[in-house]
């Protein structure tokens, strides 16, 4: 079965700094798929960010971008010049590559942004 | 419609009533997910729809939890002989296709207490 851990349930930024938000995963397949989801106080649910296991290339979307270590089942997320509005809890999530279309999310870490 | 949205907001029921919970996804969506999120923790998978076919259902804690499509829009959630552990909030969203890549957008969530 696969697992997703989120060890910080708790981080807090200065606005304008760079915060590292970590993930790791365990699993059997080789292939599949990583994704940050961010969860507002509104609490809806937008992806952030998504990542191939087969690509080795990080992905990014302007401030937000991946380490992704697949040797080490690592899946970080990096936020730079963070900004108030990026206050909320994020979710790291793991889908298998084999038609079953499931999301295993990990426990969440709640980011505050700091003024 | 504009978004996914869902209905009600927040459910009070005493234990051992049935519940049903609304998911109304964006239009031409063709799958539809049901998930439960537990205060403080990640969501977690109950079973999708692809139109009205319902492939997976293997996220459903026991047979007193059950999901329509009939049409293959509007989604039910029932839930049977309520217990207080079922107290948790319960999230739909909808996608475009079934896979990853097709992203997730998920409604408000109905929040769901069992007293």
């Amino acid at each position: 079965a696969q697992t997703v851990t989120q060890s910080q349930p708790e981080m807090s930024v200065q606005e304008a700094e760079t915060v590292t938000l970590s993930c790791t995963y365990d699993t059997s397949e080789s292939n599949y798929y990583l994704f940050w989801y961010k969860q507002p106080p509104s609490r809806q649910m937008i992806l952030v960010i998504r990542q191939e296991a087969y690509k080795q290339q990080n992905a990014t979307e302007n401030r937000f971008s991946v380490n992704f270590q697949k040797a080490a089942k690592s899946f970080s997320l990096k936020i730079s010049d963070s900004q108030l509005g990026d206050t909320a809890m994020y979710f790291c999530a793991f889908m298998k590559h084999d038609g079953t279309y499931k999301y295993i999310f990990g426990t969440g870490t709640r980011l505050k942004v700091l003024a | 419609g504009a978004g996914v949205s869902q209905s009600p907001r927040y459910k009070v029921t005493k234990r051992g009533q049935d519940v049903t919970l609304r998911c109304d996804p964006i239009s031409s969506h063709a799958t539809l997910y049901w998930y439960q999120q537990a205060l403080g923790q990640g969501p977690e998978f109950l079973t999708y729809f692809n139109y009205e076919a319902q492939p997976d259902k293997s996220g459903l804690p026991s047979d007193r939890f059950s999901a329509e499509r009939p049409e293959g829009s509007i989604s039910t959630l029932t839930i049977q002989r309520t217990e207080q552990r079922d107290s948790a909030m319960y999230r739909c969203a909808s996608s475009l296709g079934q896979g990853v890549g097709y992203e997730q957008y998920f409604g408000p969530g109905t929040r769901l207490t069992v007293t």
